[in-house]
């Protein structure tokens, strides 16, 4: 059975801090891998995807992938109040496209 | 552009009452389509997933059935609500084989 394991939280960080999130999956044949923000009461939002090892940056997140370890990482650099949300790790299988999500983990980003 | 869609976005039901919910997709065809349902303090677990008119696959053995009529619509029903069928159910579709899902803005359930 497919697995991806986050913290729950909360993770608290000052404004303007980096926050970092992350990830484990069990799949080592998984190839694509997500980033889904849900703010309380809304439906999950995707702001990140990394196919590759290594970083992929886009404004303030970078996701970061390591295959060999099965971890992907979110880094949030300059925090934002707004950014308070929880935030899901999702891996995909290799078969029909489905998305196996962690539990996620809560930020919470204090003025 | 793509939309999706889902209506009703709240629904209060009683225990034992059936159950539709519906989903539909703009802008594109042949899209995979999902239902998920994510309870209180739980994940998101995947339900079903349909690659094709009439081509339904079930995740998870429950009182709940999908149907996709036409090639951008998707419908989840029950034909009896149990208490453990409330949370928030979500459709999503995805474009690209292997690229991340677009999710509409869900129906929150609660059977009573």
């Amino acid at each position: 059975q497919k697995e991806v394991e986050q913290n729950s939280g909360p993770l608290s960080v000052p404004e303007g801090a980096i926050a970092s999130l992350n990830c484990t999956y069990s799949d080592r044949g998984s190839q694509s891998f997500f980033w889904y923000r849900q703010y309380s009461g809304k439906s999950p939002e995707l702001i990140m995807s990394i196919y590759s090892n290594g970083d992929k940056e886009d404004g303030r997140f970078t996701a970061q992938l390591n295959k060999a370890s099965q971890y992907v990482s979110l880094l949030i650099r300059d925090s934002q109040p707004s950014d308070s949300a929880t935030y899901l790790c999702a891996v995909m299988d290799s078969g029909y496209s489905t998305l196996t999500f962690g539990k996620g983990t809560m930020l919470l980003v204090s003025p | 552009s793509q939309t999706i869609h889902q209506w009703p976005a709240t629904l209060v039901q009683p225990v034992g009452s059936p159950l539709s919910l519906e989903c539909t997709v703009e802008g594109t065809s042949n899209p995979n389509l999902y239902w998920y349902r994510q309870a209180a303090g739980r994940g998101l677990q995947l339900l079903f997933y349909s690659v094709g008119i009439g081509q339904i696959s079930s995740e998870v053995p429950q009182n709940l059935s999908a149907s996709r009529p036409q090639d951008r619509q998707f419908i989840l029903s029950s034909k009896k609500l149990l208490l453990s069928d409330s949370g928030f159910y979500l459709c999503a579709w995805i474009r690209d084989r292997g690229g991340g899902y677009t999710f509409g803005s869900g129906t929150r359930l609660t059977v009573v």
